[in-house]
């Protein structure tokens, strides 16, 4: 069945880098964009970053840019979230999702809880 | 990327309807026909529920229905029921190639 399968997540010093891997099964990963959304305990949810179907197009919230990356690897259906510089403020559960539109991400992955400590 | 306002809480009876506004902006909601809604319950991952403003994903009920207007969008959930408790966030493509969430809505079923 269709999954989005997360790992990476854990606790983490203010300054500390940490990756969160995204891994797809049953669909043709190729065929969407994907976007990480986070949201901090007990509050909304926040987009984070976004790429496009063919990896055209790249972009982050402002609070992450230079600070993130985003990247796909096609051959291995995964999608990776590179955190580097963390801050108590990057505490929450961070989300993986697969688009079907440019704003409608219809399936989502288990949730990964990254707790910066400072 | 300001936020999109919604309102904090709202609430009904069971089999009442009830309707979510989203307010944006000409650069986000105002400039595309690129609105979703999402159903979020307690400790879960969010459900995807209306996107492109107004479009079922296969699976949800017709209850849940999705509209716009200007810089409004609106999601309206008829024959309330029990299961229906839960946050509702609106979310929009912005001219900036970014999204938005809205700030989250908690429905009440009474």
């Amino acid at each position: 069945q269709v999954q989005l399968v997360q790992s990476g997540g854990g606790v983490v010093q203010a300054g500390r880098s940490l990756r969160l891997s995204c891994a797809a099964s049953g669909f043709p990963f190729t065929n969407h964009g994907y976007q990480w959304v986070r949201q901090a305990p007990g509050k909304g949810l926040e987009w984070v970053a976004l790429i496009w179907v063919d990896g055209s197009k790249i972009n982050y919230v402002d609070s992450v840019k230079g600070r993130f990356t985003i990247s796909r690897d096609n051959p291995k259906s995964t999608l990776y979230l590179d955190m580097t510089s963390l801050r108590a403020e990057d505490t929450g559960v961070y989300y993986c999702a697969r688009d079907i539109s440019v704003a409608g991400l219809d399936q989502w992955g288990q949730g990964t809880l990254v707790t910066v400590s400072s | 990327q300001s936020a999109l306002t919604q309102p904090a809480s709202v609430s009904g009876s069971p089999g009442q309807s009830i309707t979510i506004s989203c307010s944006g902006a000409s650069s986000d909601i105002g400039a595309y026909k690129y609105v979703a809604w999402y159903q979020q319950h307690p400790g879960k991952a969010p459900k995807l529920i209306i996107y492109d403003v107004s479009t079922r994903p296969s699976g949800i009920s017709n209850r849940f229905s999705g509209s716009k207007s200007g810089n409004t969008a609106s999601l309206t959930i008829s024959g309330l029921q029990a299961e229906d408790e839960a946050d509702y966030y609106c979310y929009s493509y912005t001219n900036t190639v970014t999204t938005v969430f809205g700030g989250g809505t908690k429905l009440t079923v009474l």
